[in-house]
Formats: C-alpha cells, sequence, structure tokens
C-alpha cells in the first residue's frame, strides 16, 4: 500500500547530540514537509521541498537541517542548535499541482534527556 | 497574518450525542478548507475538503459547512462513537505558485464518553 513511513516511532537523546528522523513515501509525491507539533499548538512548519534537490525554510527552521537527494526521501536532522528539540514531528508529502491535500506520516516523538 | 482559530479547545460528549466544532480564519486569497482528524500519537488524516463555492459537504457521520463570507466552519458530528475521541484539525490553504499555503488551527480536543 503506498504511504508514508517515518521512523523511528520514538527517539530519546541527550544534548548536544544530532539525530536524524527518516521519511520515506511511495506515493510518487512531488512535495514533502516537515512539521512540529506542541502541546496546545498548531502544526508549524519547518521545511518543505517541492522538488528534488531544492527545499526551503519554514517558519521554525533554525536548529533544523534536511536534504532531498530522492524523491522518495526527506530526512530531518535536529541539531544540538536546536534549543528546544522535545516535541512530536511529523513528515507530510502532497501532490504539487493537486488539492493542497497533505497526507501525513505516523509522526515521531522526540525527547531530550 | 494569516490565522485560523478554533473552538472550543476542549469538548467531552457522552456516546451517541452530536456535537458541532467551530473554525473562523482570516487567510487570503482563500483556496480550500479541510478538516483533519488526529487519533492520539497519530498523524492527521483528511475528513472533508471544501472549496469557495461549496457551503456544505458530508463524510458518513461527519458534515461540514463553509460561509465564506463570514470567513467561518463548522464540522459536525453525528451520533458520536468512542472512536471519535481525536483531535480535529482545521486547515485553510491560500494558493501560492501553483501550489498551497496550509495555515493550521490549534485543534478541537474531543472526548466522548461511553
Amino acid at each position: 500500500d503506498g504511504g508514508i513511513t517515518q521512523s523511528p516511532k520514538y527517539l530519546f537523546r541527550k544534548e548536544g547530540q544530532n539525530v536524524t528522523l527518516s521519511c520515506e513515501q511511495n506515493l510518487n509525491h512531488d512535495a514533502m514537509y516537515w512539521y512540529r507539533q506542541d502541546p496546545g499548538q498548531g502544526l508549524r512548519l519547518i521545511y518543505y521541498s517541492q522538488i528534488v534537490n531544492d527545499f526551503q525554510k519554514g517558519d521554525i527552521a533554525e536548529g533544523y537541517s534536511v536534504s532531498r537527494e530522492k524523491k522518495e526521501s526527506f530526512p530531518l536532522t535536529v541539531t544540538s542548535a536546536q534549543k528546544n528539540p522535545t516535541a512530536f514531528y511529523l513528515c507530510a508529502s502532497s501532490i504539487r499541482q493537486g488539492t493542497g491535500e497533505l497526507f501525513f506520516g505516523e509522526g515521531s516523538r522526540l525527547t531530550v534527556l | 497574518k494569516n490565522q485560523v482559530e478554533q473552538s472550543p479547545q476542549s469538548l467531552i460528549i457522552l456516546e451517541g450525542k452530536n456535537c458541532t466544532l467551530q473554525c473562523n480564519y482570516t487567510v487570503s486569497p482563500f483556496s480550500n478548507l479541510r478538516w483533519y482528524k488526529q487519533d492520539t500519537g497519530r498523524g492527521p488524516v483528511s475528513l472533508t475538503i471544501m472549496t469557495f463555492s461549496e457551503n456544505t459537504k458530508s463524510n458518513g457521520r461527519y458534515t461540514a459547512t463553509l460561509d465564506a463570507d463570514t470567513k467561518q466552519s463548522s464540522l459536525h458530528i453525528t451520533a458520536s462513537q468512542l472512536s471519535d475521541s481525536a483531535s480535529y484539525i482545521c486547515v485553510v490553504s491560500a494558493p501560492s505558485g501553483g501550489s498551497y499555503i496550509p495555515t493550521f488551527g490549534r485543534g478541537t480536543s474531543l472526548i466522548v464518553h461511553p
């Protein structure tokens, strides 16, 4: 079945460590996104990519980095520069010329110890 | 600044009862409005999409309405079930260079008690 796969589901990190969250999709979607979700807040856009080898900063990109070397993959690295990284991270994809529907993965919960 | 405001923030109802969630937005220009359902610890899933010309759209026990003049939308859930317990997120999209920029509401947390 087509869909978006995020891994790991749960991740624990010590302060000062970089961690990478994986996002893979087999929907043949051009656009991919990373969102951060905190309790009581709406989803906030970290980075997005409309095509391979190109990506743009979202509203809260500081302390994060991404790459888009393949259409199917859009990994997110949470660096030690991110001061408050504990959150629920959601990856999504969409058809570039569609209705804008976002298809989300199951999320990755990162906890900094 | 584009904003999407949802109310109430949380809602508790008994199984079998109906409920209505509200969404007000200031997004302009407007392309479409979606309601997503997000189960705890899962990714959101689209329930309905509405464009400017649509007033009502149903998906099973979920009925969304849109008043583009007052920039308000509602999501009505009929005969609630325990599985309806989730967060419901209103997302309004603006067109941008052949793509869309979504603005997310903070969601309404619905708890259905037996």
